[in-house]
């Protein structure tokens, strides 16, 4: 079964600076997307940045990257110039095909979250 | 364009009483998913649905039941409501998308809808 870890429960960072968010997870398999996603205050579940895992060439949106260790099965989450709205919980996603396409399960299998707040 | 939206967004039921939520996406998606949200805790899948009339369990099935009769609509039913059942409830939908390999793309989630059942 795939586990997703955020060791991490919580983090600050000044404004302005610089955070890395860790994430690991264990899977046997070899075709596979991950998501960081964050939930504001709000609760709105919003997609930060994804990955497939056969692009060795990490993923970035703007103040957003990744560094993608597929080996180390590491999927960490640097966030450049950290601003106010950027407070928010903060989850990883592994995500594989559905079982009726040759995959294990098709959802999304989410971490337990890292709560990142951004101090003026 | 509305995306993902759930109705309700808020409902206190009592032990032992039924309900449904009702998911909708506009983006005309294949798949669509409900999650639970517990503090301390990550989503976690109750069903997820790979097409119209389809539905299959996910990690936390028991006590609810789901159906799929048009491709933009997932609902999630309580029979006999629990207070264990007492979460934020998100849904989710995904296209199906042809790269390298065919699988689902991201997934795009509703508000949630608050229940509490006392």
């Amino acid at each position: 079964a795939q586990t997703v870890t955020q060791s991490q429960p919580e983090m600050s960072v000044q404004e302005a600076e610089t955070v890395t968010l860790s994430c690991t997870y264990d899977t046997s398999e070899s075709n596979y997307y991950l998501f960081w996603y964050k939930q504001p205050p709000s609760r709105q579940m919003i997609l930060v940045i994804r990955q497939e895992a056969y692009k060795q060439q990490n993923a970035t949106e703007n103040r957003f990257s990744v560094n993608f260790q597929k080996a180390a099965k590491s999927f960490s989450l640097k966030i450049s110039d950290s601003q106010l709205g950027d407070t928010a919980m903060y989850f990883c996603a592994f995500g594989t095909m559905s079982p009726l396409h040759g995959g294990s399960q098709g959802n999304l299998i989410f971490g337990k979250g890292t709560k990142l707040s951004v101090k003026p | 364009n509305a995306g993902v939206t759930q109705t309700p967004k808020f409902r206190v039921l009592k032990t032992g009483q039924s309900m449904t939520l009702l998911c909708a996406q506009d983006m005309n998606h294949e798949y669509m998913y409900w999650y639970r949200q517990d503090p301390g805790m990550g989503l976690r899948l109750i069903h997820y649905s790979v097409g119209e009339g389809t539905t299959a369990k996910g990690e936390v099935p028991d006590g609810y039941n789901v159906s799929r009769l048009k491709k933009q609509n997932f609902l999630l039913g309580l029979e006999s409501a629990a207070p264990s059942q007492t979460s934020v409830y998100f849904c989710a939908s995904s296209p199906w998308t042809s790269g390298r390999a065919e699988q689902p793309d991201t997934q795009y989630f509703g508000p949630g809808t608050r229940l509490t059942v006392l």
